[in-house]
């Protein structure tokens, strides 16, 4: 398996302007994770998938940010509009539950919001 | 709500020297688990080792091992022979048990491991 895949792999975008970031979860895991890395407040989980369904989207900063999981092989994370302070690394990861494994990590989007 | 210390932002260690870089948590919980990530300049996250709250023996997988002190609610992780592919962010984290499915994992703001040659 090519493990988890994430695009794209920078994007800098205006602030404003919609930005969509993919995933594609290893086959076969059944839980989707979708945090956010920045200096300031480390790794931060903002929503989980569990069977396609949203399970906690607590860490949500606000209404400007959705994520959504269409089926068992693909999760977009959209932000609109884009704030500078959205600026960050965005991180998917995986996991199969049953096997009690510990999530795979994608290699991370790095958004910048000028 | 549980909670990750890494008090050392940064440490660096001689190559083929050992090194340890610690790591606090609180939680009210019993059954949980203890992690530590590595984060190389690919920013791929790895997992480097896990322990079990319930096990007693520590973890150990080639040279890295832990000291985990379930009482004192320490985590620390050791590398021993460092290798300058050890040079990355190390990012302690802990997750609730599975009884009830509970899948946050909280991570600590990492430490930086330099490797000197």
């Amino acid at each position: 398996d090519a493990g988890v895949i994430q695009s794209p792999r920078h994007e800098v975008t205006e602030m404003g302007q919609e930005v969509t970031l993919r995933c594609k979860p290893i086959s076969g895991h059944d839980y989707l994770f979708w945090y956010r890395q920045t200096m300031m407040r480390g790794l931060e989980l903002l929503i989980y998938f569990n069977n396609n369904v949203p399970i906690d989207d607590s860490g949500m900063p606000e209404d400007r940010f959705s994520a959504k999981m269409p089926n068992a092989s693909f999760s977009t994370l959209k932000i609109q509009p884009s704030e500078p302070r959205d600026s960050a690394v965005y991180f998917c990861a995986s996991r199969q539950g049953q096997a009690n494994t510990e999530a795979f990590f994608g290699q991370g989007t790095r958004l910048t919001v000028v | 709500a549980q909670t990750v210390t890494q008090s050392q932002p940064e440490m660096s260690v001689q190559e083929a020297e050992t090194v340890t870089l610690s790591c606090t948590y609180d939680t009210s919980e019993s059954d949980y688990y203890l992690f530590w990530y590595k984060q190389p300049p690919s920013r791929q996250m790895i997992l480097v080792i896990r322990q079990e709250a319930y096990k007693q023996q520590n973890a150990t997988e080639n040279r890295f091992s832990v000291n985990f002190q379930k009482a004192a609610k320490s985590f620390s992780l050791k590398i021993s022979d460092s290798q300058l592919g050890d040079a990355a962010m190390y990012f302690c984290a802990y997750r609730r048990g599975n009884s009830g499915g509970y899948q946050k994992v909280t991570f600590g703001i990492g430490t930086k491991l330099q490797v000197i040659p």
